[in-house]
This record gives structure tokens, sequence and C-alpha cells, in this order.
């Protein structure tokens, strides 16, 4: 069964400040995406990272995969009071077919302060 | 990017009533609808996926008979919540996509069973 686990759960930072997001998953994956969530709001795609290596960066946002480790990173830069808002990752278990599904960690609930 | 719609955005119920909730793609044929649910504060629980045309496959531990999902077109998809008892309290989100692209989020739909 495939685990993801995101850390920190909760980080609050300073506007400015840099600072990074962990995902790792349990079993071997060639797909994984980033969603950010406002309170009460559905999910927005940030990042569909698709190889090892991967890296793609959208404003102060910039992901990484590294398949071999199952580690995946969200990295922060220069943080600002907008980025407030829940990050989570979620894992494509690779089932076959038109049936992927994908499995979501926990959620990083990050908050900028000013 | 693609446009998934749900309605409605919240609904408040009483024990014992059915509940309906309509998932479309606006501007693409969706091949594939998941539908996920996510308590307060928490993760994205996958539901059940479901193809157009034929029948949905449920993720271990939910009732298909509680949530019956039809799939009848490539542009919508349904889910009935049966006899809602409030601890079907919880936030339904569908997603869309197609081949094996990137999941696109309707907006969820709020549901309270008193």
């Amino acid at each position: 069964e495939l685990k993801v686990e995101q850390n920190p759960l909760f980080l609050s930072m300073q506007e400015g400040k840099n600072y990074t997001i962990y995902c790792n998953y349990s079993t071997t994956s060639d797909r994984l995406y980033w969603y950010r969530q406002d309170p009460g709001k559905s999910l927005e795609s940030l990042f569909v990272l698709l190889s090892n290596g991967a890296v793609k960066q959208e404003g102060r946002l910039m992901a990484s995969l590294d398949t071999k480790a199952r580690l995946s990173t969200l990295h922060i830069t220069a943080a600002v009071h907008d980025l407030s808002a829940t990050y989570f990752c979620a894992v494509d278990r690779g089932s076959g077919g038109s049936n992927y599904k994908l499995t979501f960690g926990k959620g990083t609930l990050l908050t900028v302060n000013p | 990017g693609a446009v998934v719609s749900q309605h409605p955005s919240r609904v408040i119920c009483k024990s014992g009533t059915s509940v309906k909730i309509e998932c479309r793609s606006l501007d693409f044929q969706a091949t594939t609808m998941f539908w996920y649910r996510q308590f307060p504060k928490q993760s994205l629980m996958l539901m059940a996926t479901s193809n157009e045309g034929s029948k949905a496959t449920y993720e271990q531990g939910v009732e298909k008979d509680k949530f019956l999902i039809n799939h009848a077109s490539l542009t919508l998809s349904t889910l009935t919540v049966t006899s809602a008892h409030p601890e079907d309290s919880s936030f339904y989100i569908c997603s869309a996509s197609w081949v094996r692209e990137t999941q696109y989020f309707g907006p969820g739909t709020r549901l309270l069973v008193l």
C-alpha cells in the first residue's frame, strides 16, 4: 500500500524567508503532483513532476522530484502572505490503464506572517 | 486550464434523506472522474473512480450501496449519498481527467446532515 508522508504538517514562517516542504512516498511511482488549497476551497494544481530529477518553478515556488529517494520537495523562496494555504503532495499509484489513482499526503498548513 | 464544476456547492439535509451531487467537465471530455471526501483539516481520501459507461470502482471501506456513482456521459458524473447520516457530513470533491493527464478538481460540495 502506497503511503505518502509530508513534513512539516504545520509551518509558520516570516515574510521574506525561505523554507522547504518534504514529501516522501513508500513505493515506486513516476508521477507526483503538488496542489494548493485555500480554506473552504478546492484544490489548485501547482506542479506535475514526471521523471527523476524533474524541477519546475513558478514564481516563488519550486518543486523537484527524486524518484530513487522517493522524495519530492516544494521550496518556497522569499515567502509572502499570499502563499498562506495548505499544500498537498499526491502520488500516482500507477495502477495501469486509465484508472490511475492519487494518494495524498496529509498536507502542510503554511502560514506566512508579516 | 480545464474547468470542472460541481453542484450544489453546499447542501443541508435531514438524516435519512438522499443527496445527489453533480460533477461536470465543462470544456473537455473526461474519460475518468474521481470522487474524494475531505473531513475538516484532513487530507483528501479517494472514494471511487468512475469511467464513462461502466461501473465505478470503489476504494476499500467505501460502501458502494451508500455512495452511488453514475457516470452517464463523458462530461457528467453524479454521486448520490443515500440515507445520509450526520457522519456523512463532509466536503466532497470530484476531479476529472482524460487519458492519464492531470486531474482537474471541482470546487467541492459541502454536505451537512442534521
